[in-house]
């Protein structure tokens, strides 16, 4: 059974970088079936897609975000990551990562999500 | 920017059948997806390229597609099925794009 787990600090003040891992078990994040992603979920709000990343690294952003997301993917580690740079209050969220099979498939496996709170 | 539009809510009583639509111009040439959320969990996917259900999910959930719109049928609600439903699909650009969720209540 394929498990994401999702790590990273709570609390990130403003014009930072938030960081957060994704450690996959129960499967490789090599395999070539599937791209890895991040979503988020602002408080009593609905989903917005963040991006995704392949094994090899290929990575595909939201336009609306793309300026400000780096993911990146530690094959070693079975881990992949988001950074989102100069964060605002508008970024604080429940990020979660989740599997993709395929490029234009739906989320079959997802994290249970993290909350991010941008505050000073 | 690409959107698809679901209502806000739906309700029905235990039994009945509840459906969500899920409306979006590049539908017809682009898979809709379909989650259920509870509070304070993780989405889960229910359908799966319009139609398809995943193992493990009910019979009683099921989806549909016609022209820009798709649906979502649960048929015999159950007070467990009370959730927020979302759909899912991409534009031509192969941007990931979700609804902004319907709330269905079990009355």
């Amino acid at each position: 059974q394929v498990q994401l787990q999702e790590s990273g600090p709570g609390l990130v003040k403003p014009s930072q970088t938030l960081s957060l891992t994704c450690t996959v078990s129960g499967g490789s994040i090599s395999s070539g079936d599937y791209y890895w992603s991040w979503i988020r979920q602002p408080p009593g709000k609905g989903l917005e897609w963040i991006g995704y990343i392949y094994y090899s690294g290929s990575t595909y952003y939201n336009p609306s975000l793309k300026s400000r997301v780096t993911i990146s993917v530690d094959t070693s580690k079975n881990q992949f990551s988001l950074k989102l740079s100069s964060v605002t209050a508008a970024d604080t969220a429940v990020y979660y990562c989740a599997r993709r099979l395929g490029a234009a498939a739906g989320f079959d496996y997802w994290g249970q999500g993290t909350l991010v709170t941008v505050s000073s | 920017s690409y959107e698809l539009t679901q209502p806000p809510s739906v309700s029905v009583s235990p039994g009945q059948t509840a459906r969500i639509t899920c409306s979006g111009d590049a539908l017809p040439k682009q898979y809709a997806y379909w989650y259920q959320q509870k509070p304070g969990q993780a989405p889960v996917l229910v359908i799966y390229k319009d139609s398809e259900r995943p193992s493990g999910i009910p019979e009683r959930f099921s989806g549909s597609s016609s022209g820009t719109t798709v649906t979502l049928t649960i048929s015999g609600v159950q007070a467990e099925d009370e959730a927020d439903y979302y759909c899912q699909s991409a534009d031509s650009s192969g941007t990931v794009v979700f609804g902004g969720g319907t709330k269905l209540t079990v009355l």
